[in-house]
């Protein structure tokens, strides 16, 4: 069965330092998010990809956030100086559809900023 | 402001003790509401989409109904490996899903 896969499954970096985080999504679907889950917390939207550009956002989505496909296949999310509440779950999602459709999860990149 | 209620925020059954989870919403011109099952440390995994009041979907212990306002998720029979978090999303077309905060389920053996 097809899935979504993500890379890596752990990273603690240092505050102010950049990460990128890596996702792989199935490979006929057509739209891409990224999710984050602060622990304890609800999974919260960030940002949607569409025909290589940004769809939507959220205001957690702020400068420090981009996102790219840099290749067709590879969908990253870099945030560009890490702050502590950073600190979260991040989940990559894809779908066929954008809103009426079933999205797929991956298994998430745990992010510590330290 | 909310969109969308999860009650209750966790909920403990003894194992073949059926219960209900709610999902209150707010989205005007609901196109679909989505339940979602999330595992400790493991990304959501799509359970259901219902698309209009009345409409009722079932996999294995699980019942997903759907009104107006609101949508329940029924546990008949529930086995300790059915304890998960379930995520409710309601979506109002083209926009991406916002999940509610769930509700925290735990069946004891």
């Amino acid at each position: 069965e097809p899935e979504v896969t993500q890379t890596p499954s752990h990273q603690v970096t240092q505050m102010g330092q950049e990460v990128i985080l890596r996702c792989v999504p199935i490979s006929n679907h057509l739209y891409f998010y990224w999710y984050r889950q602060i622990l304890g917390q609800k999974v919260e939207f960030l940002v949607s990809f569409y025909n290589n550009e940004i769809s939507e956002k959220s205001e957690i989505f702020d400068d420090q956030f981009s996102v790219e496909r840099p290749d067709g296949s590879n969908f990253t999310l870099k945030i560009r100086s890490t702050k502590l509440e950073d600190s979260a779950m991040y989940f990559c999602a894809s779908g066929l559809q954008p809103g009426t459709g079933e999205l797929f999860f991956g298994e998430g990149s745990r992010l510590t900023v330290l | 402001e909310d969109q969308v209620t999860q009650s209750p925020e966790a909920l403990r059954l003894q194992e073949g003790e059926s219960s209900s989870l709610n999902c209150s919403y707010t989205v005007s011109g609901l196109r679909g509401l989505f339940w979602y099952r999330q595992d400790p440390g493991k990304g959501p995994e799509f359970l259901f989409t219902l698309y209009s009041a009345g409409e009722e979907k079932e996999k294995e212990r699980l019942k997903a109904t759907l009104t107006k306002k609101e949508s329940f998720l029924h546990i008949t029979a529930p086995k300790p490996e059915d304890s998960a978090t379930y995520l409710c999303a309601p979506s109002s077309g083209n926009t991406p899903l916002v999940f509610g905060k769930g509700t925290r389920l735990s069946v004891i053996a």
